[in-house]
């Protein structure tokens, strides 16, 4: 069964870079019909997707934040990388990694998620 | 504010159903069937309980169906049960690798 572990800092002051790793088991990240994402959920609010990278190094970015994001793969490892820079309090969130399973066009597994705090 | 739209909230008693609205656009759920449904209950992750609008995962009761009608998706619980009380998120795609969320509705039974 695929297991996704989100790791990174639980706090960082505004203008840091955010950075978080997926570690994935269960199947590996070159599987071809996966597609690795990251998905971000503010205290008491809705979902916002971050977008995804592929295991060849293609990877898609949601607009409102391409500029200040970047995905990455580590096939030797089966891990994949979230960061996000010049963070502000409003970047305060539960980070979740995600499988996007192209079959089924839907995010069919999730990390238990992690609290990234941005305050000074 | 969320790129789909859902109501706040929503009801209704044990054993009877509850339909839960997420509207789109034109160029997501309008245009593709790649609609699906999570459910999240507090402190956990989300959980996915419909995909290509109507199709359940193994595992996932039948209680639970999809529909869509131009830019509005439904999700449908029937026969409501306890354990059904969560949040639920629409979320579909929308183009180019782009993927929206709706804003989520909490579900209370009553």
């Amino acid at each position: 069964q695929l297991h996704l572990q989100e790791s990174g800092p639980g706090l960082l002051k505004p203008s840091e870079t955010l950075s978080l790793t997926c570690s994935v088991s269960g199947d590996s990240i070159t599987h071809t019909d996966s597609y690795w994402t990251w998905i971000r959920q503010p205290p008491g609010q809705g979902l916002e997707y971050f977008g995804y990278i592929f295991h060849d190094g293609s990877a898609s970015y949601n607009p409102s934040l391409r500029s200040r994001v970047t995905i990455s793969v580590d096939t030797s490892k089966n891990q994949f990388s979230l960061r996000l820079r010049s963070v502000t309090a409003a970047d305060t969130a539960v980070y979740y990694c995600a499988r996007h399973f192209g079959s089924y066009h839907t995010f069919d597994s999730w990390g238990q998620g992690t609290l990234v705090t941005v305050s000074s | 504010q969320s790129a789909l739209t859902q109501p706040p909230s929503a009801s209704g008693s044990l054993g009877q159903s509850v339909t839960i609205s997420c509207t789109g656009t034109s160029s997501d759920v309008g245009t593709y069937n790649h609609v699906s449904w999570y459910q999240q209950h507090p402190g956990k992750a989300p959980k996915v309980m419909i995909y290509e609008v109507s199709e359940r995962p193994s595992g996932v009761p039948d209680r639970f169906s999809g529909s869509k009608s131009g830019n509005t998706a439904s999700l449908i619980v029937s026969g409501l049960q306890a354990e059904d009380e969560a949040d639920y998120y629409c979320s579909a795609y929308a183009g180019n690798g782009f993927w929206v969320f709706g804003g989520g509705t909490k579900v209370t039974v009553l």
